[in-house]
């Protein structure tokens, strides 16, 4: 069981907006940044927002994070065929003392 | 250009000892940490520690101390992920990463290509 949670599927059908959600608590996502990575079907991967809301050169402004106390959301608008993946949040957890928990993924099927 | 490179797939029997590797390029390797994802067959990510190369300065997750051991090589710019006994249950996809660590914000900013390591008898 993941530290932060997520909702294990999303879907959406192309140009429309998705968004995936995750919970966390005061020693996670309510006291440090939120990280989220897209992995592409057979593929490492990809840091897609960083500091909750930043974007990597090259990830596409479709792409938005927000954080409120103890959760965040990633949100894609204008869905496309390509954004089929798996979505991971993550934050640092002050309490365990060791690197960044994950949250158990979101499987974004675009119908 | 930024790279991590991981060494190949294995096919291990359990009780066997192995060590993966994970070479980068394109950075000043001593000057980042260097973190360890275990990813299960159809399942999520998990991180397994994080080695700072500088000064071999090593932080496991509390699900894996004890269980791996992580290292890194500064002269060749190689860290590793290493398992004295491996289990089948340590069938899994695994990954390294480059960790960015600027002013209280911390991020895997690149990642290797993935080591599938396959335990069986």
């Amino acid at each position: 069981q993941s530290v932060l949670t997520q909702p294990p599927s999303a879907s959406g059908t192309p140009g429309q907006r998705v968004t995936i959600s995750c919970s966390g608590s005061s020693s996670n996502i309510g006291s440090n940044t939120v990280n989220w990575y897209q992995q592409l079907p057979g593929t490492a991967p990809k840091l897609l927002i960083f500091s909750n809301n930043q974007r990597p050169s090259g990830v596409p402004d479709r792409f938005s994070g927000t954080k409120s106390g103890t959760s965040a959301s990633l949100a894609i608008s204008g869905l496309q065929s390509e954004d089929e993946a798996d979505y991971y949040c993550a934050a640092w957890d002050d309490s365990l003392k060791g690197p960044e928990v994950f949250g158990g993924g979101t499987k974004l099927t675009v119908l | 250009e930024v790279q991590l490179v991981q060494s190949g797939a294995e096919v291990k029997k359990p009780g066997e000892s192995l060590k993966i590797s994970c070479k980068g390029s394109g950075f000043i390797f001593s000057s980042y940490w260097i973190g360890w994802v275990r990813q299960m067959p159809g399942k999520g990510l998990e991180w397994m520690g994080i080695i700072y190369p500088g000064d071999s300065d090593t932080r496991y997750s509390p699900s894996f101390q004890g269980q791996v051991t992580i290292s890194a090589d500064k002269s060749i710019s190689t860290a590793y992920l290493q398992w004295s006994s491996l289990k089948a249950s340590d069938t899994a996809m695994y990954f390294c990463a480059r960790l960015l660590a600027v002013a209280g914000r911390r991020h895997l900013d690149f990642w290797g290509q993935g080591t599938l390591v396959t335990v069986s008898s």
